[in-house]
C-alpha cells in the first residue's frame, strides 16, 4: 500500500483479556517501530525491528507486552491480561535505512480502550 | 538520556501571522530531528526532517532549523492559515543504544483563528 496501515482502528476490551494489534509497514521499509500515545504522557517508544536483527525491546513497559514481525513485513503487538492503564493509542511507524536518514512514517493508530 | 521539550504547550494566533514553534533537546548527539503534525484523532504526518549535519530544511511555508550546540530546533510557519491548526510534535533520533527510535516532545497545540 501507499502508507503504513494499522488494524483495528478501535478496540474495546475488558480488563484481563488479551489483544492483538496489527501493523502493515510501507513496502520495502526495513525498520518498524511501535509507539504508545497516552493522554498526558505524550508519545513513548515501545519496540523497534530492523531487518533480521534482534528487536530492541527496551521500551516495553512490562512482560505483558510482546511483538513479533513475520517475514520482515507485518508486525503484531500483543498485550496480555490488559489493564486499564494500557488504554492509549498505539502507533506504528516504518522507515527505510537507505537515503532518507531514517525518516519515519506513521500509521493512523489503534485506539485501545480497556474497560 | 535524551529529553525533548516543546514550548509553548498551546498557541493561538490570528490568520496570516508568522509564528515560531520551539523544541529543545538535552543530548546534542542526535542523528536527526523530525517535525510532525497531528490532527485530532489521527496519526502523525511527517513535515520536515533535519539531518544532524544540516542547519535547516524548508517545505512550502514551513522552515525548520537545527542548532545542535544549543540543543534547539524551531519550526517557522509563514502566513498561517486556519488549516494549519493541529498539534505539532518534534522528535529526536539518537545514535547508539536504541538507534532509530524517536524521542518525542509533548507537542504544541496550534490554533489559527480566521
Amino acid at each position: 500500500g501507499a502508507g503504513v496501515s494499522q488494524s483495528p482502528s478501535n478496540k474495546v476490551t475488558e480488563k484481563g483479556k488479551d489483544v492483538e494489534l496489527r501493523c502493515d509497514p510501507i513496502s520495502g521499509h526495513t525498520a518498524l517501530y511501535w509507539y504508545r500515545q497516552s493522554l498526558g504522557q505524550g508519545l513513548e517508544f515501545l519496540i523497534y525491528f530492523q531487518g533480521n536483527s534482534a528487536p530492541d525491546k527496551s521500551g516495553l513497559p512490562s512482560d505483558r507486552f510482546s511483538a513479533e514481525r513475520t517475514g520482515g513485513s507485518v508486525s503484531t503487538l500483543t498485550i496480555q491480561r490488559t489493564q486499564q492503564e494500557d488504554s492509549a493509542v498505539y502507533l506504528c511507524a516504518s522507515s527505510s535505512s537507505r537515503g532518507t536518514y531514517n525518516e519515519q512514517f506513521f500509521g493512523p493508530g489503534t485506539r485501545l480502550t480497556v474497560l | 538520556k535524551q529529553e525533548v521539550t516543546q514550548i509553548p504547550a498551546a498557541l493561538s494566533v490570528p490568520e496570516g501571522e508568522n509564528l515560531v514553534l520551539n523544541c529543545s533537546f538535552t543530548d546534542s548527539a542526535i542523528y536527526n530531528l523530525q517535525w510532525f503534525r497531528q490532527d485530532p484523532g489521527k496519526g502523525l504526518t511527517s513535515l520536515l526532517l533535519i539531518q544532524s549535519s544540516q542547519r535547516e530544511q524548508t517545505s512550502g511555508r514551513l522552515n525548520a532549523s537545527l542548532d545542535k550546540s544549543s540543543g534547539r530546533s524551531t519550526l517557522y510557519i509563514a502566513a498561517s492559515q486556519p488549516g494549519d491548526s493541529a498539534t505539532y510534535l518534534c522528535a529526536a533520533s539518537n545514535y547508539g543504544g536504541s538507534q532509530g527510535n524517536l524521542i518525542f516532545g509533548k507537542g504544541t497545540k496550534l490554533s489559527v483563528k480566521p
